[in-house]
């Protein structure tokens, strides 16, 4: 079946640190891919998506882009807050549901 | 606008018990989702419904039913709960399902946490 396997963290940067998240997919067709992010006691908000190849998602300064070849949708930001600390999840989605990744703890220090 | 709200924000339960979620999607989102987040892993699907119908359902046990009303709200029924149980329950809405490749963004809320002693 669709799957998504995510980077493990935790990743622990300082402020305006280069950031990216590695996510790689197994699908059949062709999924649309979402990262959502998920501040500590909240729900999951939605960060970025792409519903094909070579689509590039942003948002908040966050990137990813939809690589068919590699079957990936690497996040990246180029430089990152305080505010940023927060678990990060890929997602691929088919027909009806999202398949998430086991998610990524970033913090980043001042 | 009010996003996704979902009640009660936290619940404890004993094993053998039944419990009860309830989920308000966006207004005009006729579609409801519900998740299973395990402390320290992504969310699992559950249900999803979509004009009160059921339209796909993950792999959990019998234990686990759901609806959803007439006004698109919905509830989550977990009965003899046991405790691996114990994890935040995520309700999504989005304004109809896609068959494209689930393109259609999913909204969640904020969950309920449930705890089983």
């Amino acid at each position: 079946g669709n799957s998504v396997t995510q980077m493990e963290g935790p990743v622990t940067l300082s402020e305006e640190a280069f950031l990216t998240i590695n996510c790689t997919y197994t699908a059949t067709g062709y999924p649309s891919l979402f990262w959502y992010v998920q501040y500590p006691g909240e729900g999951l908000q939605l960060l970025l998506k792409a519903t094909k190849a070579d689509d590039k998602g942003s948002n908040k300064g966050f990137e990813a882009t939809y690589r068919k070849e590699t079957t990936s949708f690497h996040l990246e930001k180029g430089s990152v807050q305080v505010s940023d600390s927060a678990v990060y999840f890929c997602a691929l989605g088919d027909d009806y549901k999202l398949s998430f990744g086991a998610g990524t703890t970033v913090t980043v220090r001042a | 606008d009010a996003g996704v709200t979902q009640s009660p924000t936290h619940l404890i339960k004993t094993r053998g018990q039944h419990v009860t979620l309830r989920c308000s999607p966006i207004s005009g989102h006729k579609s409801v989702s519900w998740y299973q987040q395990v402390l320290g892993q992504g969310p699992q699907f559950i249900f999803q419904y979509y004009e009160k119908e059921e339209r796909g359902r993950g792999n959990f046990p019998d234990r686990f039913s759901a609806r959803q009303f007439p006004n698109y709200s919905s509830e989550l029924n977990v009965n003899a709960l046991l405790l691996g149980d114990s994890a935040l329950y995520l309700c999504a809405s989005s304004l109809s399902v896609s068959r494209t490749g689930g393109d259609q963004p999913q909204h969640f809320g904020d969950g309920t946490r449930l705890s089983i002693l």
